[in-house]
């Protein structure tokens, strides 16, 4: 699926550093969403911007800041993680129509926090 | 809490057979179901979606919804090893607002076997 990307593909960092994760939409979309997805546990929804406007933040640490600049882009800010935020981050967009919606996710940034 | 269950699995079906997968949703207003296939390493890819009682056929997979029951399944006809694949199911449970606030079940891993 070329329609959304997502960079980097692979993410090692410290638990000092700082980083973004990117995600790009090719699709005409008005949704785009943050999650995050684990060894053995369901997706988690992080954020959900629609129309460049923030519309759901699920209790996420403030060490995650996402930022949609446009409505094709979408950014992850990244600080001071943790360990167990080891995961893959999984980037989707929808057309913004509601509850028909079909969301299209990208590849995904395997992120590992050593 | 909302919640998605499904069976983790492994299920393992022969080549040829019809590999059964179900799903079960506690939201009693949900409004849309979805259901996605992850291949290992790789992101969610979507495959079908369904939000009328009954069934829906696309090809060789199949969808059913049950609301009384809150309940809904994909069939897989003439299964293949290239099947083989972590099936997950996603339940919207509104339609008010412009975006999909998913939510997934932790996801059934079938194994087909030649």
């Amino acid at each position: 699926e070329t329609g959304v990307t997502q960079t980097p593909r692979h993410l090692v960092m410290g638990m000092t550093n700082k980083k973004s994760l990117k995600c790009e939409q090719h699709l005409g979309h008005n949704a785009m969403y943050w999650y995050k997805q684990s060894a053995k546990k369901p997706l988690e929804l992080m954020f959900v911007y629609s129309l460049e406007e923030r519309v759901e933040n699920n209790s996420v640490p403030s060490r995650f800041s996402p930022e949609c600049p446009n409505s094709s882009h979408l950014f992850l800010h990244l600080h001071t993680l943790q360990p167990e935020d080891s995961a893959l981050y999984l980037c989707a967009s929808s057309r913004g129509t509601g509850g028909l919606d079909e969301q299209y996710f990208g590849p995904g940034t395997r992120l590992t926090v050593t | 809490q909302k919640e998605v269950e499904q069976n983790s699995g492994p299920l393992s079906v022969p080549e040829g057979a019809i590999a059964s997968l179900n799903c079960t949703y506690s939201d009693r207003g949900s409004q849309s179901f979805f259901w996605y296939r992850q291949y290992s390493g790789k992101s969610p890819e979507l495959i079908m979606f369904i939000y009328s009682n009954g069934d829906k056929e696309d090809g060789r997979f199949t969808a059913q919804l049950n609301k009384a029951s809150q309940y809904v399944s994909l069939l897989i006809r003439d299964s293949q090893p290239s099947d083989s694949a972590t099936y997950l199911c996603a339940v919207n449970p509104t339609s008010a607002g412009g975006y999909n606030k998913l939510i997934f079940g932790a996801g059934t891993r079938l194994a087909v076997h030649p």
